[in-house]
């Protein structure tokens, strides 16, 4: 059976600060892979997704960046996060078809 | 833009009360799933819909897809505590590419 794994699950970071937070798909191969973010009890909000390796479409311009340098690992980074980089970052998969399957998430909070 | 609208944004109710939540577009889609989320946990799958008119049951939970694909609701028979959650209903198209669309979600909570 297939799992997503994230890490870490929660994260507190300053202004100003790296991040690099890492999402595995086990159980499959080449799926596509989606970044999002969701605010406190709202929708989510498409950051990036990655169709293969090295590939990867960003549907909002912003602080962020992915990289997939493997088939099953998708990496979301920044430079230097800002306050407004806070929130409930959920990594998925799915197999080409309609349904995605999500992670845990990752809690990050920036101080 | 495509977008999928849910009702209500929120809903307060007690136990044993019967509930609809709705799921709404202009756009035709593929196909259709609900989710539903716990706090600080990712969106669990319920079921996925692909043909219009289609009736699905999940114990006390019973999904159905439009006739036309455009729109879809969640019904709970006599609803329990453990009800309670964020449910996301989210579209599938695929137009330029595939793509899923999600709704804003339903913030349910039930009171024992």
């Amino acid at each position: 059976s297939q799992t997503i794994h994230q890490w870490p699950a929660t994260l507190v970071q300053p202004v100003g600060s790296p991040l690099s937070l890492e999402c595995t798909v086990e159980g499959t191969s080449n799926p596509n892979l989606y970044w999002y973010r969701q605010a406190a009890g709202r929708g989510l909000q498409l950051l990036f997704y990655s169709v293969g390796i090295g590939q990867i479409s960003s549907e909002v311009p912003q602080n962020l960046s992915a990289s997939r340098p493997q088939d099953r690992q998708f990496i979301l980074s920044s430079k230097k996060l800002l306050l407004s980089d806070s929130g409930f970052y959920l990594c998925a998969w799915d197999s080409g078809t309609d349904t995605q399957y999500f992670g845990p998430g990752t809690r990050l909070t920036v101080l | 833009t495509q977008l999928l609208e849910q009702s209500p944004q929120f809903l307060s109710i007690q136990e044993g009360e019967n509930l609809t939540v709705y799921c709404n577009s202009s756009s035709v889609f593929s196909s259709l799933q609900w989710y539903r989320q716990e706090p600080g946990e990712g969106p669990v799958l319920l079921v996925t819909v692909v043909t219009g008119g289609e009736v699905k049951k999940l114990k006390r939970l019973t999904f159905q897809f439009g006739d036309a694909r455009k729109d879809s609701s969640l019904h709970i028979t006599a609803a329990q505590p453990g009800d309670t959650g964020l449910y996301l209903c989210a579209g599938g198209t695929n137009t330029g590419g595939f793509k899923t669309i999600f709704g804003a979600g339903t913030r349910l909570f039930v009171k024992a």
